[in-house]
């Protein structure tokens, strides 16, 4: 079965400074990677997804992320911080019959 | 604003009850998509339909039920609540392809369901 992990509940960097969300995923075939942020008391939104071509996927809001095969990561990430970033971010891989979230980073962005 | 729209925002009811939520889709979306979050299971997919007809399900406990109108709203049927199913149900839409794994999917604001 597919999975997504996020193995950190909370991240936490000074505005400026670059981010990274960490994402590991586990599928039997090609992965389908989303990367989704929920702001408090909101649904949530979309960023970026990898379905194919290159490892590198730009997405909303100045974000990116990088798909690695051989590590099986896809981490988001953001060369500098805004204190308007701190939310939850979601990572989630999809097949034709699911769509699997991670449990959540919540990132909070220091002034 | 995602396009998605949800109803009610928040409900509060009591065990045993039947509750419906409602979902209206993104204006020329065919897939609806419905997601439970709570504190302790996380995001779960629940169930999604594609032009009025179910397309694959997560998730979703026996007591739970949807359909998707002719007009593509969808509505989520909980019925026998217990305290577990407090949670935050969110609905989501994306376009045209039915089984487009591809597809961003695009989410409403969510109704946030206490029972007591």
């Amino acid at each position: 079965a597919q999975s997504v992990a996020q193995p950190e509940d909370q991240v936490n960097v000074a505005e400026g400074n670059p981010l990274t969300v960490k994402c590991t995923y586990s599928v039997s075939g090609n992965p389908y990677l989303f990367w989704y942020v929920q702001y408090p008391n909101r649904g949530l939104q979309f960023l970026l997804k990898y379905i194919t071509g290159d490892n590198l996927v730009k997405g909303s809001y100045g974000f990116e992320a990088e798909f690695n095969k051989s590590q099986t990561s896809f981490h988001l990430k953001k060369p500098s911080a805004l204190v308007s970033d701190s939310a939850l971010y979601f990572c989630a891989v999809r097949d034709v019959n699911d769509m699997r979230f991670g449990a959540g980073t919540r990132l909070t962005v220091k002034p | 604003d995602s396009g998605v729209t949800q109803t009610p925002k928040h409900l509060i009811t009591a065990t045993g009850q039947r509750v419906t939520l409602r979902c209206s889709p993104r204006s020329g979306d065919l897939s609806v998509y419905w997601y439970q979050q709570s504190l302790d299971q996380g995001l779960q997919f629940l169930i999604q339909y594609y032009n009025g007809e179910e397309r694959a399900k997560g998730n979703i406990l026996e007591r739970f039920s949807a359909q998707q109108f002719p007009d593509l709203h969808s509505e989520l049927n909980l019925s026998s609540l217990e305290l577990g199913d407090s949670a935050l149900y969110f609905c989501a839409s994306s376009p045209r392809l039915a089984g487009g794994y591809q597809e961003t999917q695009y989410f409403g604001p969510g109704t946030r369901l206490l029972v007591l």
